[in-house]
């Protein structure tokens, strides 16, 4: 199967800009869902698809992608957006399959 | 407004089969959009997908190359369950299991989840 990677954590200032990545082979056909992560609890996703936002999840969250890599921006960091972050997407050697990156844990200073 | 429920033993004995229960409210398990999915995550290996069930005139399974031949999700259209089966469990599998909703679409975002069953295999 194919394989997301991601760093494994972000550091971003409050109020700044902050860009999550995710590579992997399979990024070239399918896009990057998103799922953010706090200790204890179940992931939320808050992006899906080429940008798409679930209702609830504030603005400052967006996707966008580029040949083998996704990002994820969060616009004006907020104390509340410490978590950790998840790629995921269809898996372009079996696309019935689902694979996720690692995970990227985001601090916010 | 979709809701997961998942029930099952927080402890299951190596070598014998962890069996989880997703109570499903607001779909159906025999939808012809959604699919029901079983993930895991455990410090070692994050997040993984293990597999997913769905009806489309017939009922269909995919899994996880990791797990396929340990693996068997099930669904129960009269109580409107989805249920996960994993055979010949070691250490390695205990982990925080989550079932949950891939709505339909193309690129298989999940976005409702059961709570989660922490799952210990231990003697």
């Amino acid at each position: 199967s194919s394989e997301l990677t991601q760093d494994p954590a972000v550091s971003v200032a409050l109020g700044q800009t902050v860009w999550i990545t995710c590579q992997g082979d399979s990024l070239r056909a399918f896009f990057a869902n998103w799922y953010q992560q706090k200790p204890g609890q179940a992931p939320v996703l808050v992006i899906h698809g080429k940008n798409n936002r679930p209702s609830g999840i504030p603005d400052r969250f967006s996707a966008s992608s580029s040949g083998t890599t996704a990002s994820l921006t969060i616009t004006g960091a907020q104390a509340e957006d410490e978590a950790d972050y998840y790629c995921s997407s269809r898996d372009n050697t079996n696309n019935h399959l689902v694979i996720f990156g690692g995970g990227t844990k985001l601090t916010v200073l | 407004q979709v809701e997961l429920q998942q029930s099952g033993p927080g402890l299951v004995k190596p070598s014998q089969t962890l069996s989880l229960t997703c109570t499903i409210s607001g779909d159906s398990v025999s939808s012809n959009s959604a699919s029901w999915n079983w993930i895991r995550q455990s410090p070692a290996r994050g997040l993984e997908w293990l597999g997913r069930t769905y009806y489309r005139t017939r009922w269909y399974s995919h899994y996880a190359v990791s797990v396929k031949n340990r693996l068997n999700i099930t669904a129960d259209t009269s109580q409107n369950q989805l249920s996960l089966h994993l055979h010949s469990v070691t250490p390695e599998d205990t982990a925080v299991y989550y079932c949950a909703r891939i709505p339909g679409g193309s690129y298989y975002w999940f976005d409702f989840w059961g709570q989660g069953s922490l799952v210990t295999v231990s003697s």
